[in-house]
């Protein structure tokens, strides 16, 4: 199993361009999530999906949108790329995420993005 | 919402020390407490979890506790190495929201 997946890993954008960071898993994992981490601020929630067709906002979602149109892929898109939005991205999916089986959350190996 | 805040921010430590890094959370429904380490450039891992009915678990060197009248649990690392060097982050998982949330990490030195 190549587990997360998710590119481009480095990515330069000019202010108001768009770009979709793709995600995808091969573990069959019902639930997605896409973070952002900023330096010293930890990891912050952008939005989740807990199966396809079905996404939610998380903590940051202003700025990004997200689709679920098939369990493997859920890809980040970007609208009129702001400078806010330099960050490292990490897409990452678990099976279930739930107290009593206390699922491990996989994530990708992380995209950074800087914008110009 | 829950919050989950880390202290301190920044440990060092001598090698062959034991290091314990704190987070406090703020949902009493919270259930279930993963920390992850981060070494530099790469992804978070897991590397032990803890859920709401144990008040401790080990796995070699690396334990973690949890006081929930406190609302806090915390990291233990004992015999130190310089491959402990990391930003490790705790989470607590709350039900209602079905997601977890993140302190800000903390990053542990580890001094040859």
């Amino acid at each position: 199993n190549a587990g997360v997946t998710q590119t481009p890993k480095f990515r330069i954008l000019k202010i108001g361009q768009s770009m979709t960071l793709q995600c995808t898993q091969d573990m069959n994992h019902n639930y997605m999530y896409w973070y952002r981490q900023d330096p010293g601020m930890g990891l912050k929630l952008i939005y989740y999906s807990v199966g396809a067709g079905i996404t939610d906002k998380g903590e940051v979602p202003n700025g990004y949108n997200v689709s679920r149109s098939t369990t493997e892929d859920f890809p980040l898109r970007l609208e009129l790329a702001a400078p806010s939005q330099t960050s490292v991205y990490f897409c990452a999916s678990s099976y279930s995420i739930s107290g009593s089986s206390g699922n491990t959350i996989y994530f990708g190996e992380g995209s950074w993005l800087t914008v110009v | 919402g829950e919050n989950v805040e880390q202290h301190p921010s920044t440990l060092s430590v001598q090698e062959g020390d034991s290091a314990v890094i704190k987070c406090t959370y703020s949902d009493s429904a919270s259930n279930y407490f993963p920390w992850y380490k981060q070494e530099l450039g790469k992804r978070p891992q897991l590397i032990i979890d803890i859920r709401s009915n144990v008040g401790e678990k080990k796995d070699q060197r690396i334990a973690v506790t949890l006081n929930k009248t406190a609302k806090h649990f915390s990291l233990h690392i004992t015999e130190t190495q310089p491959e402990d060097s990391a930003v490790y982050f705790c989470a607590a998982y709350t039900g209602a929201n079905s997601k977890l949330t993140f302190g800000k990490g903390i990053t542990l030195s580890v001094r040859p």
